[in-house]
């Protein structure tokens, strides 16, 4: 079993729409908590950082981490058809420690 | 957000041939950076973690006489690819961590193909 898991998709969704990406994870040992945007042969683009248990919203993004059941999701108001792209989680254990990648969420959002 | 500038975005080398690919932090310093090989639809895959000034620590199934890394600076990682061979052909990426808060930021990448 993974440490993260994150639905493959492809999720598609009208312009206009809500974006709602999940992940769990296994290991309650991990503490800080990233959302990435990947273009097709781009690098990963950092959209939301948080390492506590919460809300944090940031334009039309929001990232929630609920540290008890080990979930994070993202949220995206208001989607255009640029946000198409993959969306990955990840996550780190501690300071100075390696990023563990769930797999990714293709979303497409259609004009 | 922090700038994290890779090249060459993109390489065509012969088989056998070796090739150099930078990463550059432009706007802070980074005691440590990822390098990652990403196949067509799927996760990133870390190959090794680079340290300045130190050796690079290498994920487990990952031939560290093919893959050389160097972190001489704090601003600059390099990974070659010694000998390459058309299987060695994929999206290799890098990252450098912002130490203060954890934050990694990555390259844009860099697409090789051995022919």
């Amino acid at each position: 079993q993974k440490e993260v898991e994150q639905d493959p998709g492809p999720l598609s969704v009208p312009e206009g729409a809500i974006v709602s990406l999940n992940c769990t994870y296994s290991n309650s040992a991990f503490q800080y908590f990233m959302w990435y945007r990947q273009y097709s042969r781009k690098g990963p683009e950092l959209l939301m950082y948080t390492y506590s248990s919460g809300n944090k919203e940031d334009g039309r993004f929001t990232a929630q981490v609920d540290k008890s059941s080990k979930y994070i999701s993202l949220f995206i108001r208001d989607s255009q058809p640029s946000d198409s792209a993959t969306y990955l989680c990840a996550m780190i254990k501690a300071a100075g420690n390696k990023l563990t990648f769930g797999g990714g969420t293709r979303v497409l959002v259609k004009p | 957000g922090a700038v994290v500038s890779q090249h060459p975005s993109r390489v065509i080398c012969k088989s056998g041939t070796s090739v150099k690919i930078e990463c550059r932090s432009l706007d802070f310093q980074a005691t440590t950076m990822f390098w990652y090989r990403q196949f067509p639809k799927q996760s990133l895959m870390l190959m090794a973690t680079s340290n300045e000034g130190s050796k690079a620590t290498y994920e487990q199934g990952v031939e560290k006489d093919k893959f050389l890394i160097n972190h001489a600076s704090l601003t600059l990682s390099t990974l070659t690819v010694t000998s390459a061979h058309p299987e060695d052909s994929s999206f290799y990426i890098c990252s450098a961590r912002v130490e203060a808060n954890e934050k990694l930021f990555f390259g844009s990448g860099t697409q090789l193909s051995v022919l």
